[in-house]
């Protein structure tokens, strides 16, 4: 089974509007935390956001946000007010506390956000 | 500026050829890695290395070696035993904490193309 999940086809947003960015997981760690990458055309990977999973609270940066429903397994990034250069592929990402610290993450396959004007 | 710079960013490999890419960071991280991007792909992990002189295999490590003699530099190189070596590699690294909100940052990437 995939250990992150992302199944949305590329997805499209008018500018200033909200999107919501869907990411399900699977582990049987207790402890893990969960990344969102965003990618632009250039290539590089651009850290956005982490969700622990004993943080109580869902974690906001900016105008990122993370709706982690973690009963459901699901760490889903909202991007408030979307501007033309969110257009990116963004990625999902899980450390598990297993895999020891500091060691891989285990990425999903990425959505491709396009913001028209 | 810290940061991390990959060089080159265009490579092209030979039939039968070892190549090398390059990684180096000056954010006084602790543990580097490399991955490979495929078209459509997420990442996958290749090597990973938390102390000088120390690196541990990742999913894909056929056909890769590494080397770690400083903390700043960690290169990979695709030896002509890896039979499809066309993809997007990127370098990362991370400060080393107890668990917790450790991130990986990302360096622009290498373009590896065989001819």
């Amino acid at each position: 089974a995939q250990k992150i999940t992302q199944t949305q086809p590329g997805m499209f947003v008018q500018e200033k509007e909200a999107v919501t960015l869907d990411c399900t997981y699977d582990t049987s760690d207790q402890s893990y935390g969960l990344f969102w990458y965003k990618q632009p055309s250039s290539g590089e990977m651009i850290f956005l956001i982490y969700q622990g999973s004993y943080d109580e609270q869902n974690a906001t940066e900016g105008r990122y946000s993370l709706n982690f429903q973690k009963a459901r397994k699901s760490a889903n990034l909202v991007i408030s007010a979307s501007q033309l250069g969110d257009s990116a592929m963004y990625f999902c990402a899980m450390r598990e506390e297993g895999s020891g610290a500091n060691s891989k993450l285990t990425f999903g396959k990425g959505i491709t956000l396009s913001v028209r004007p | 500026d810290g940061g991390i710079t990959q060089s080159p960013k265009y490579l092209f490999r030979k039939e039968g050829q070892n190549v090398t890419l390059s990684c180096e960071q000056n954010l006084n991280h602790d543990a580097m890695y490399w991955y490979r991007q495929d078209p459509g792909q997420g990442l996958r992990l290749i090597y990973y290395s938390q102390i000088v002189n120390d690196f541990q295999k990742g999913d894909i490590a056929e056909g890769y070696s590494v080397s770690r003699e400083k903390k700043e530099s960690f290169p990979l190189t695709v030896t002509s035993a890896q039979k499809n070596p066309t993809a997007f590699y990127l370098c990362a690294s991370s400060k080393l904490l107890a668990w917790g909100r450790e991130t990986q940052y990302f360096g622009p990437g290498t373009r590896l193309l065989v001819l």
